[in-house]
């Protein structure tokens, strides 16, 4: 079970911090993302953070505006996310990084929470 | 990037047909790496199939997967009442990891 929160409306260049509650599994035997949804559009992956926190990866997108990190103990994953712009607008989700034998996949998904960039 | 291209964008259908789905990818992908995912209206996505043509568990044996190379396909067999929703490819052969533009699947 995943549970994101600390979306809202905030104005262009402010900052948000989304969380990502995690439980009914061992939260830091896995590899977390996030993702986002526009408004209308298809899914865009933003982050990924390994295991342990030591290895992240952004899309060119958020790079030096957002931030992932997490906290095994709490089982929660965190985005901040600065200088934020109108096409940040978008449904965030959290997702679980299933590292197959071959591949990964996306098993588990949060709700989402909505962020509005806008004056 | 590996840009993923689906088609149709959206179909209209009714229960008990069968339909199919497309994504397409700009370079190679190795089978291990290509998924799908439904979305119903207003929830998040869930996983359908992973590595191509393994279906995840509790998914109904009416959904498979196909595919090789830059070509691959999500048919469901008899479509029902639960499956109008917009199912997404996604890659995650190449860094980072990208989704196809969706397919939404309608009551004709």
């Amino acid at each position: 079970h995943l549970v994101e929160s600390g979306g809202g409306l905030v104005k262009p260049g402010g900052s948000l911090r989304l969380s990502c509650a995690a439980s009914g599994f061992n939260f830091g035997d896995y590899y977390m993302t996030w993702i986002r949804q526009a408004p209308g559009k298809g899914l865009q992956w933003l982050s990924y953070i390994s295991r342990n926190g030591d290895t992240i990866y952004y899309a060119d997108s958020v790079r030096g505006r957002f931030t992932v990190s997490r906290d095994n103990a709490r089982k929660s994953m965190y985005l901040q996310m600065n200088s934020l712009r109108a096409d940040d607008t978008a449904i965030y989700y959290c997702a679980r990084d299933q590292v197959l034998p071959a591949g990964d996949a996306f098993d588990l998904w949060g709700q989402g929470t909505v962020v509005t960039v806008s004056s | 990037d590996i840009q993923m291209t689906q088609s149709p964008s959206s179909l209209s259908a009714s229960v008990g047909d069968s339909v199919t789905i497309t994504c397409r990818a700009t370079q190679t992908i190795n089978t291990q790496y290509l998924n799908w995912y439904q979305q119903r209206p207003g929830k998040a996505p869930k996983l359908l199939i992973y590595a191509t043509d393994t279906l995840q568990s509790g998914v109904p044996s009416r959904f498979s997967g196909s595919g090789s190379g830059t070509d691959f396909t999500l048919t469901i067999s008899s479509l029902q009442p639960d499956d109008f929703a917009t199912y997404h490819c996604q890659q995650s052969y190449g860094n980072p990891p990208t989704f196809g533009g969706g397919t939404k699947v309608e009551v004709k």
